[in-house]
């Protein structure tokens, strides 16, 4: 059981480039979730889904984008990256029952803006 | 408005010290679960534990336990005898039953060092 699998690790972007952060998770969770987590900060949320087909904003959508076409999959699009982009970004999910609420991690993506 | 306060930012202690991260929130719910993370030096998030607003026992899970108390809006979490490989940032966090996201508000965690 892998859980929540982000892709990729480790990116390095010029300024202006795109790219999509990827996301799944093998749970069956209807909830996912995109955060960003700077350097001595805490988590920032970005974007959330709590279904296919369904997202909203969170605190700092501002510069991405996200769909959800599957309940296993939650993509985030950076599409002009900015320097103010560099960061740590987590994908998480949730599911609906017993343990709903507990949101499980991805391994997270470190992306640097150059 | 919620929030999540954990006002040490960072701990240093000796190994096999005992060690009491502080979490306090805010809260106009009546029903809400807390929870706490831990992110060590490789940088993943990891589960420790979830409370519902209902249960006030004190949880003991080996050398780590956590006391919540409602009449303070505390949900503070003890490691004792700690260890190196304690070593790690401590995020508390809060989530309200009523709607339909599921967020989490984060507290801006506390890094523990724990030193041989």
């Amino acid at each position: 059981n892998a859980g929540v699998t982000q892709t990729p690790k480790f990116r390095i972007l010029k300024i202006g480039q795109s790219m999509t952060l990827q996301c799944t998770q093998d749970m069956n969770h209807n909830y996912m979730y995109w955060y960003r987590q700077d350097p001595g900060m805490g988590l920032k949320l970005i974007y959330y889904s709590v279904g296919a087909g369904i997202t909203d904003k969170g605190e700092v959508p501002n510069g991405y984008n996200v769909s959800r076409s599957t309940t296993e999959d939650f993509p985030l699009r950076l599409e002009l990256a900015a320097p103010s982009q560099t960061s740590v970004y987590f994908c998480a999910s949730s599911g609906t029952e017993g343990k709903k609420n507990i949101q499980y991690f991805g391994a997270g993506t470190r992306l640097s803006v150059l | 408005a919620q929030k999540v306060t954990q006002a040490q930012t960072e701990i240093s202690v000796v190994e096999k010290e005992d060690v009491t991260l502080d979490c306090v929130y805010e809260t106009r719910d009546t029903t809400y679960y807390l929870f706490w993370y831990k992110q060590p030096p490789s940088g993943e998030l990891v589960f420790l534990i979830r409370r519902n607003s209902f249960d006030e026992q004190n949880e003991i899970s080996g050398r780590y336990s956590w006391n919540f108390q409602k009449s303070t809006s505390s949900f503070n979490f003890t490691i004792t005898a700690s260890q190196v490989v304690d070593s790690a940032v401590y995020f508390c966090a809060l989530s309200e039953n009523a709607g339909n996201n599921r967020k989490l508000i984060w507290g801006l965690g506390t890094s523990l060092a724990v030193n041989p």
